[in-house]
């Protein structure tokens, strides 16, 4: 079972949708989870991150942390073309360097 | 709006060579991470560095590869002997906490 994962996509949605993104995950260690936006050929942009289970917003945007069954999701409304691009989830765990561990990403078009 | 930069954004290399990637991280952060993607592959983790030490380094870091922070500002990755298989972009990252901001990516190419 891989550590990460996420539904590769291409999720096609059209302009002003609600997206649902999601991510789960195996490692009970994790307590901080990030979500990164990547355009083609760039580098990551951090997004939001929440610690441990709850809901964050910011914006347009609100992640979600499911611990008890290790799922992890972000919303995007009011969706834009600009919003095109792989979402990245990234849990971590404490006491180990900080050290991220990415899903292979959701890749989001948002079509006009 | 402060931004981790590197430098440089392309580097073509033989193989068997060394090479040196270079990062400017945000400057009041005091984590510093690399990371490596190769084409069409997940974002893998290869050192965390706090406090002039490796705090983390995955399988990825062998003793082909160092990190440096020769001065205040720089925050270098050195692969000492390239093979084909390192070509990959190539990412910092920094941050003040649990949360990282990575740099745009140096593509390394080996050749």
């Amino acid at each position: 079972q891989k550590e990460v994962e996420q539904d590769p996509g291409p999720l096609s949605v059209p302009e002003g949708a609600i997206v649902s993104l999601n991510c789960t995950y195996s490692n009970s260690a994790f307590q901080y989870f990030m979500w990164y936006r990547q355009y083609s050929r760039k580098g990551p942009e951090l997004l939001m991150y929440t610690y441990s289970s709850g809901n964050k917003e910011d914006g347009r945007f609100t992640a979600q942390v499911d611990k008890s069954s290790k799922y992890i999701s972000l919303f995007i409304r009011d969706s834009q073309p600009s919003d095109s691009a792989t979402y990245l989830c990234a849990p971590s765990a404490l006491n180990a360097g900080n050290m991220l561990t990415f899903g292979g990403g959701t890749r989001l078009m948002v079509k006009p | 709006e402060p931004e981790v930069t590197q430098t440089p954004s392309h580097q073509v290399t033989q193989m068997g060579q060394e090479v040196i990637l270079r990062c400017v991280p945000i400057s009041n952060h005091l984590y510093f991470y690399w990371y490596r993607q190769i084409l069409g592959q997940k974002v893998e983790f290869l050192v965390s560095f706090y406090n002039n030490e490796i705090s983390e380094k995955s399988e990825i870091f062998d003793d082909q590869f160092s990190v440096e922070r020769p001065d205040g500002s720089n925050f270098t990755l050195k692969i000492r002997s390239t093979k084909l298989e390192d070509s990959a972009m190539y990412f910092c990252a920094s941050g003040g906490g649990y949360e990282q901001y990575f740099g745009p990516g140096t593509r390394l190419t080996v050749t």
